[in-house]
């Protein structure tokens, strides 16, 4: 079945370094979610990407779809304290109606 | 406007009890869905549904039944529990799921559940 990977598992960072994690697909995808959860709490959306290589951005937060539409990153820009949490990709297979999640990047950043 | 309301928020069963999470959205919502998060696993998909009388497996069944008798809840059963079941659960509801371009996954707080 679908597998989604995300790399690293954890990342401890200093206040105003920058911070990427990285989503593997097994299969091609639809389209990617990104979401983002704070310690304690429930999964919060950030962004959907849908088209080949396309790439959004947020303030400080850069998304990438790969070419391929098999990959996905985020990156943070100069991380501040309140970037700290578990980031998540969740991707759709065409002709499902399942998302599938990635196994998260926890995020921690060092004041 | 609740949202995504899941109760209880934390529950302790015994080895083979059975049990109900509840679920609830007042947002209209389509398509819902269960999902389970476990230390260093992500989020695994359950069960889900499009929509009223329809449900559909995830990538974990085993063990759990849901139904979907209205739009609006989307209760999930676990029919003996096992330690293994002990988990975080979330339920997740979309205003629309379809091929391609869809609406964010609105998540509950969550049901912290301990299985002795």
């Amino acid at each position: 079945g679908q597998q989604v990977m995300q790399i690293p598992q954890y990342q401890h960072v200093q206040e105003g370094e920058d911070f990427t994690t990285y989503c593997n697909s097994s299969t091609t995808l639809s389209n990617i979610q990104w979401y983002k959860q704070r310690p304690g709490g429930h999964p919060v959306f950030l962004i959907q990407l849908v088209k080949s290589g396309e790439v959004k951005k947020q303030k400080r937060l850069t998304f990438q779809f790969g070419e391929a539409k098999k990959n996905s990153s985020l990156h943070i820009t100069a991380t501040q304290t309140t970037d700290v949490g578990t980031y998540f990709c969740a991707g759709q297979t065409s002709g499902t109606y399942k998302y599938i999640f990635g196994t998260g990047t926890r995020l921690k950043v060092l004041a | 406007n609740a949202g995504v309301t899941q109760t209880p928020k934390f529950q302790v069963l015994k080895t083979g009890q059975s049990m109900t999470l509840q679920c609830a959205q007042d947002m209209n919502h389509e398509y819902m869905s269960w999902y389970r998060q476990d230390p260093g696993m992500g989020l695994r998909l359950i069960h889900y549904s499009v929509g009223a009388g329809i449900t559909d497996q995830g990538e974990v069944p085993n063990g759990y039944n849901v139904s979907r008798s209205t739009t609006e809840d989307f209760p999930l059963r676990l029919l003996s529990a096992a330690p293994s079941q002990t988990s975080v659960y979330f339920c997740a509801s979309s205003y629309s799921f379809s091929v391609g371009r869809n609406s964010p996954l609105h998540f509950g707080n969550g049901t912290r559940l301990t299985v002795t």
